[in-house]
């Protein structure tokens, strides 16, 4: 799986936007882009994933350049229950069999702070 | 709907003893990922299971084993303790689905002493 790199940290005002960055630049064709979220000694908790297209769920955003080799997290308005370690992960989509039961790897995360 | 289910959610063992993790997944889920998260560090991947069989092994201890059964649980065992073996220990399941993201339990807390 291609390696990424995040800022170590970040802070944000409450309800403003959080944008977070990661770099990817040795993604592959078939790898997507997952962010989790780790709310201090609790489970990773999934927030959105992408391959090509931009995405947007409930929680955020997720804006991929066109050469696919960075992206953005965008938390629309930030509260202070987002501050939590951000990870960036990228992962092959599926195997030859056209399953999908590769790891995720956790690297450096983004410590997101959301200051009252 | 229900997510990652574990149990215990605290454990305290004493050195040498033996402990057993649980985890049940994700109705549907047909794959199981097992890792480990010690006091500052990232998770670290250690086994996961895809339709009850191995389907990838990281940095797993050879006093560990693990295995997933009919229904699809899993139970992590872990023998012969050691204070190292300190940690968190998080379950994660998947649909083996192309780009299907990972939902992760709460994990258990193993204490050695």
């Amino acid at each position: 799986d291609a390696k990424t790199t995040q800022p170590p940290s970040m802070d944000c005002a409450e309800g403003r936007a959080a944008n977070l960055p990661c770099n990817h630049s040795t993604i592959s064709g078939n790898e997507y882009v997952y962010w989790y979220r780790q709310i201090h000694s609790q489970g990773p908790q999934y927030i959105i994933h992408g391959l090509k297209n931009n995405e947007t769920n409930e929680m955020a955003s997720l804006i991929i350049t066109e050469d696919r080799k960075s992206s953005t997290l965008i938390l629309p308005h930030a509260t202070l229950r987002d501050t939590a370690v951000y990870y960036c992960i990228v992962r092959v989509s599926s195997n030859a069999g056209g399953t999908s039961y590769g790891k995720l790897t956790f690297g450096q995360g983004t410590i997101l702070t959301v200051h009252p | 709907a229900a997510g990652v289910i574990q149990s215990p959610r605290h454990l305290i063992k004493e050195k040498r003893e033996t402990a057993t993790l649980k985890c049940y997944p994700i109705s549907r889920h047909d794959t199981v990922y097992w890792y480990q998260q010690g006091p500052g560090q990232d998770p670290q991947f250690l086994i996961s299971f895809y339709e009850k069989m191995q389907s990838d092994k990281g940095s797993i201890p050879d006093r560990f084993s693990a295995q997933q059964f009919s229904d699809y649980h899993s139970e992590l065992n872990m023998s012969s303790l050691e204070l190292g073996d300190s940690a968190l220990y998080f379950c994660a399941s998947s649909l083996a689905a192309a780009g299907s993201p990972l939902h992760f339990g709460n994990g258990t807390r193993l204490t050695v002493t």
